[in-house]
């Protein structure tokens, strides 16, 4: 499996500001995804990063909120827009290979938002 | 639709005891896979194990065991003679063969006692 890293690793911000989470991979993957979960929650797909065009979001979720990039098939980003309370979760990245048919995650970014 | 129920919330055990963790899924599709992810308290998933749909097949890794019934829908976790580092919350989950979204079950947070 895969070695996935995530930073940053935990953070605390403010209200109405905007925090950027890396997902970096040691190799090339064929998909890479970010999921959400929430305080004593199940895990909720946001989207699949899709390398070199837009995101494809899952329902509810929306690119003006998180912004996704993928630059290249080993690294995504995931920005939490204009924060609030109600977005502190546990933000995780999710990749899989081809043919493996099977998500190995990241060890995900705990946001708590004041 | 699908859906993942996992309807134990919460079980204790003392170690050594035996424990099976249910999970019952719901699919119209005939060609699906069924996982089981880990979460120890530091927040990353485990992968554990995947199945998919044509193999009923009941599959034992050292002290983990899962037992697959398509004619019931279910696919349980039994993890036998419990050890502490076996507390986590304990996450079954149903993919789409054409699908990439996971679809994740509440979970079952495991608490082993010493």
């Amino acid at each position: 499996s895969a070695v996935i890293s995530q930073k940053p690793s935990r953070d605390i911000c403010q209200r109405g500001t905007s925090l950027t989470i890396q997902c970096q991979v040691d190799s090339q993957v064929t998909m890479m995804f970010w999921y959400r979960q929430q305080p004593g929650q199940s895990l909720t797909l946001i989207a699949t990063a899709n390398q070199g065009s837009e995101a494809t979001y899952e329902s509810g979720f929306v690119i003006d909120k998180f912004p996704i990039s993928r630059p290249n098939l080993t690294f995504s980003t995931l920005t939490v827009s204009n924060m609030s309370p109600e977005d502190s979760s546990i933000y995780l990245c999710s990749v899989e290979y081809t043919g493996a048919d099977t998500q190995y995650f990241g060890p995900g970014t705990r946001l708590t938002v004041l | 639709a699908q859906k993942v129920t996992q309807a134990q919330t919460e079980i204790s055990v003392v170690e050594k005891e035996d424990v099976t963790l249910d999970c019952v899924y719901e699919t119209r599709d005939t060609t699906y896979y069924l996982f089981w992810y880990k979460q120890p308290p530091s927040g990353e998933l485990v992968f554990l194990i995947r199945r998919n749909s044509f193999d009923e097949q009941n599959e034992i890794s050292g002290r983990y065991s899962w037992n697959f019934q398509k004619s019931t829908s279910s696919f349980n976790f039994t993890i036998t003679a419990s050890q502490v580092v076996d507390s986590a919350v304990y996450f079954c989950a149903l993919i789409r063969d054409s699908s990439y979204k996971l679809i994740f079950g509440s979970g079952t947070r495991l608490l082993v006692r010493p």
